[in-house]
Parts: structure tokens; C-alpha cells; sequence
């Protein structure tokens, strides 16, 4: 039952360029999403959320967009820089403290 | 900055045998997690902690599974006897509130052989 989907296990871009990741979900009780960032051996770093009350919400050259009525959400970064290349999972919350992640998408910059 | 710490980073144990995977959260934080990510899968909810006590718990965390805080700084996950299937990357995590993100440990890569 994947309440929540990374539809692309991969992606490659450009450095300098936009990257675009995106996250569908299918349960209509999550209220909150949030978007991590993992290197391999590590533990996934948060990187931002929106609460389902806003569509937009931007920090640096992080931007998150939550469109409730495609439950779809997208992560953009921009400009791309070798740094970010990880794998980067979405992931819901929804009227308790349980996330539920989707399964990954790993983003490479290339230089 | 602070951050939640696991130990051990690796662990090799044989099937049937208990290990114990241990967890120092960051210090202010009041609610803990697990949660694994078998090698090639999605990062799953195991349990959450709050005030000494299990809040919610995930169909994976069944009887073999336990957790524990035995002092004011560790939180430690136990499984009786391990499976085949239990080999995965155990993260631990602690937030202040739940809906602030979560900070996770680097985590315990688990090999039951």
C-alpha cells in the first residue's frame, strides 16, 4: 500500500540548472509534508515541509509546491549544485507523529 | 549542531540471537522514533516514544521487538530474535514537537546471518 509515491528512482541534471522533484499521495488525511535529503551511510536530513493550508513554500533555493487537489507536491531546486546530488524522499504526515515516506528519488548533478 | 547519535554503525549478528541497537537523542527532544529501510526499499515507521511510553507502533513492530529509555539519554531498540528478514538500516530519531521535521541518526546497518 504506498500512500505516498516517487514515481522517477532517478533523475539527472545539469548543474546550474532546475531540478524538479515530485511526490504524489493518495491518503486525503495528511496535512503536513516534508522532504529529506540522504547520502549514502547517513540518515536522512530534513530539508523543508509545507503544512497542507499553503502551496508554496521557499527557503534558499529550496522551493516546495502542494498542489491538494492532484495530491501532488514537488520539490524544486535551483540553481542545481553538485552538493545536492542524494536521494531525496518525500514524505507525509498526517494527524500523528508517524511519517510515511515514499521510496526515493536519487538526483545527480552533473557538472 | 546538535545531533542524534547510533551506535553501533554496523552489526552482524546470527539468526535467533537478540541485539540491542542503542540511541542518544538530541537532548530537549521529547519524542522518539525507529524506523528502517531495508536495502533497496522505502525508510518505514517501526515506533514512536513519548513521555515513557509506546504513542504508535507499525504492524512490522511486532512481539520480538521492544524499546526502551532506561535512563535520562538513551533509547534503545531490542530484537529478541532476529530473522533473516529483520538485515536493514535502523534509523533512530528524536523531534522537540512531532510536527517540526524529525532529526535522524546516521543509523545501524543490521546484518542477521
Amino acid at each position: 500500500d504506498q500512500q505516498v509515491k516517487q514515481n522517477s528512482p532517478s533523475l539527472s541534471v545539469q548543474e546550474g540548472r532546475i531540478s524538479i522533484l515530485n511526490c504524489d499521495y493518495t491518503n486525503s488525511m495528511f496535512d503536513y509534508f516534508l522532504w529529506y535529503k540522504k547520502y549514502p551511510a547517513e540518515g536522512p536530513t530534513f530539508l523543508i515541509s509545507i503544512s497542507s493550508i499553503k502551496d508554496k513554500n521557499e527557503d534558499g533555493r529550496f522551493t516546495v509546491f502542494l498542489n491538494k487537489s492532484a495530491k501532488h507536491l514537488s520539490l524544486h531546486i535551483v540553481p542545481s549544485q553538485p552538493g545536492d546530488s542524494a536521494v531525496y524522499f518525500c514524505a507525509a504526515l498526517g494527524g500523528n507523529e508517524k511519517l510515511t515516506f515514499g521510496t526515493g528519488t536519487r538526483l545527480t548533478i552533473i557538472p | 549542531e546538535p545531533e542524534v547519535t547510533q551506535t553501533p554503525s554496523h552489526q552482524v549478528t546470527q539468526m535467533g540471537q537478540e541485539v540491542i541497537l542503542r540511541c542518544v537523542p538530541i537532548s530537549n527532544h521529547l519524542y522518539f522514533y525507529w524506523y528502517r529501510q531495508i536495502l533497496g526499499q522505502k525508510v518505514e515507521f517501526l515506533v514512536s516514544f513519548y513521555n515513557n511510553e509506546i504513542s504508535e507502533k507499525s504492524e512490522i513492530f511486532d512481539d520480538q521487538f521492544s524499546v526502551e529509555r532506561p535512563d535520562g539519554s538513551n533509547f534503545t531498540l531490542k530484537i529478541r530474535s532476529t530473522k533473516l528478514e529483520d538485515s536493514a538500516m535502523y534509523f533512530c530519531a528524536s523531534s522537540e514537537v512531532p510536527l517540526v521535521g524529525y532529526t535522524f541518526g546516521s543509523g545501524t546497518r543490521l546484518t542477521v546471518v
